[in-house]
């Protein structure tokens, strides 16, 4: 099956300063989604964006998918950023195939 | 975006005894449901799919007799752990996709199981 690999692991940021998530995954996906998994386990949907870039405020993402990978942007990160960022992808059509996890990166902002 | 909601978000249970996790899309209708595991500082592994009006699919490892899976409707899945044990505390997360356009996937609030 599909392999998603994410980096860094762990990341510690002052608040303030911009990082780089990436991902990178081993096949043509038709969804690829980023999540932020809060400090009571809730994942929230931060992009959909199996290609191209979008934008939403201090966050943006930017999927190449033809070289099987994907960015997730942090600018002037604040501590509400903290938790674990997670790429998850799939390559069905229909809505009716599982999303794949990698294993997420965990973002520290220290104030 | 659409909404799903799990029930309950934390629950302990004694040894032996049976937990029943609800899992509702409360805006859109999924004749499919996924539901994963997640250990501590893990990421989230597949357990199985749930389809309405038939059998769940079950990823290999997990005990289907263990996790009882029902999708009786077009907007309730249903996981109960069975005769629950120590080693089956963990957080278990459920999630559908939206069916109306691209069916990006949303994930329910989770469930943190603990066995004592």
């Amino acid at each position: 099956g599909i392999q998603v690999e994410q980096s860094p692991p762990d990341l510690i940021l002052q608040e303030g300063a911009n990082s780089t998530l990436r991902c990178n995954f081993s096949d043509s996906v038709n969804n690829l989604q980023w999540f932020h998994q809060n400090p009571w386990g809730q994942l929230i949907n931060l992009f959909y964006i199996p290609s191209g870039t979008k934008q939403n405020g201090r966050l943006s993402a930017t999927t190449v998918a033809t070289e099987r990978y994907s960015l997730l942007y942090i600018s002037s990160s604040q501590t509400t950023d903290s938790g674990v960022y997670f790429c998850a992808v799939d390559s069905g059509y229909a809505g009716n195939t599982p999303l794949v996890f990698g294993k997420g990166t965990r973002l520290s902002v220290i104030a | 975006g659409a909404v799903v909601s799990q029930h309950p978000s934390r629950v302990i249970c004694k040894s032996g005894t049976s937990v029943k996790i609800e899992c509702r899309s409360l805006d859109f209708q999924a004749t499919t449901m996924f539901w994963y595991r997640q250990f501590p500082k893990k990421s989230l592994m597949l357990m199985a799919t749930s389809n309405e009006g038939s059998k769940a699919t079950y990823e290999q490892g997990v005990e289907k007799d263990k996790f009882l899976i029902n999708h009786a409707s077009l907007t309730l899945s249903t996981l109960t752990v069975t005769s629950a044990h120590p080693e089956d505390s963990s957080f278990y997360i459920c999630s559908a996709r939206d069916p109306r356009g691209r069916a990006e996937a949303f994930f329910g609030q989770g469930t943190r199981l603990t066995v004592v």
